[in-house]
C-alpha cells in the first residue's frame, strides 16, 4: 500500500522569503502522479502543483517549485518570495496511473503542513 | 471562482433527520468523488462515481447514501448521522482519460460545513 508522510505539522516564514515543504511516500510502482494541494482558512482545497514520475524535470507553476527526487520518493515543494496568501494547509498527495487504479485515480495524502507567511 | 459548486455552505440536523449534500459541476468530468475532512486532518476518501456508475465505496456506513443522477449532479443523502459524522465535505471531479493512462488532477469544490446535533 502507498503512504505518504508530511513530517513538518507546521511551519512560518516572512514574507518574501522562500519556504520548503517536505514529503516522501512509499510505493511500489514504477509511474505514478504526485500533487501539492493547498488549503486556505476559505476551506477550498486548490491544486498547485504536479509531477508526473516518468518526467525527470521538477515541475514549476510561477513561484512554486517542486524538487522531485524519484529514487529517494521525495517531493518537496518550494515556494519563492511568499505571499500573505500562502498561507494555508498544504497536502502532498500520491496517485497510480489510471490503468492500475481503474477507472479513477484514488488520492493518497499526507497529514498536511500547516504554513504560516508572517508580514 | 470555484468551477465545482456545493450546496449548502454549512448544514445543521439532529440525528433524526434526512438532509442532502449536492455538487455540481460543468466542467465535463465524468468522475466525481466525496470527500469528508475532519478539522487539521486531510480529506478521507468516501464515494467515487466514474461515468455516473459507484466505482469506489470506501466502507462508509449507510447512514450516508450517494446518488449521482447526470454527469454534473452529485448527491450525498444523509439520515441517522451520529455527532462523529460532523465535518466538512469536500466533491470534486475530474476528467476520465480512457485513452490515455493519464490522471487528471480533481478540482475540489468549496466544501459543506456539517454540524449534527
Amino acid at each position: 500500500a502507498q503512504t505518504v508522510t508530511q513530517s513538518q505539522p507546521e511551519m512560518s516564514v516572512q514574507e518574501a522569503e522562500t519556504v520548503t515543504l517536505s514529503c516522501t511516500y512509499d510505493t511500489s510502482e514504477n509511474n505514478y502522479y504526485l500533487f501539492w494541494y493547498k488549503q486556505p482558512p476559505s476551506r477550498q482545497m486548490i491544486l498547485v502543483i504536479r509531477q508526473e514520475a516518468y518526467k525527470q524535470q521538477n515541475a514549476t507553476e510561477n513561484r512554486f517549485s517542486v524538487n522531485f527526487q524519484k529514487a529517494a520518493k521525495s517531493f518537496s515543494l518550494k515556494i519563492s518570495d511568499s505571499q500573505l496568501g500562502d498561507t494555508a494547509m498544504y497536502f502532498c498527495a500520491f496517485m497510480k496511473p489510471l490503468l492500475l487504479s481503474g477507472n479513477t485515480g484514488k488520492l493518497i495524502f499526507g497529514q498536511g503542513t500547516t504554513l504560516q507567511v508572517k508580514p | 471562482d470555484t468551477e465545482v459548486t456545493q450546496t449548502p455552505k454549512h448544514l445543521v440536523m439532529g440525528m433524526t433527520n434526512k438532509k442532502s449534500l449536492k455538487c455540481e459541476q460543468h466542467m465535463g468530468h465524468r468522475a466525481m468523488y466525496w470527500y469528508k475532512q475532519k478539522a487539521k486532518k486531510p480529506p478521507e476518501l468516501m464515494f467515487v462515481y466514474s461515468y455516473e456508475k459507484l466505482s469506489i465505496n470506501e466502507s462508509v456506513p449507510s447512514r450516508f447514501s450517494p446518488e449521482c443522477p447526470n454527469s454534473s449532479l452529485l448527491n450525498l443523502h444523509l439520515h441517522a448521522l451520529q455527532p462523529e459524522d460532523s465535518a466538512l465535505y469536500l466533491c470534486a471531479s475530474s476528467q476520465i482519460l480512457r485513452d490515455r493512462d493519464t490522471n487528471q488532477p480533481q478540482h475540489f469544490g468549496d466544501g459543506t460545513r456539517l454540524s449534527i446535533l
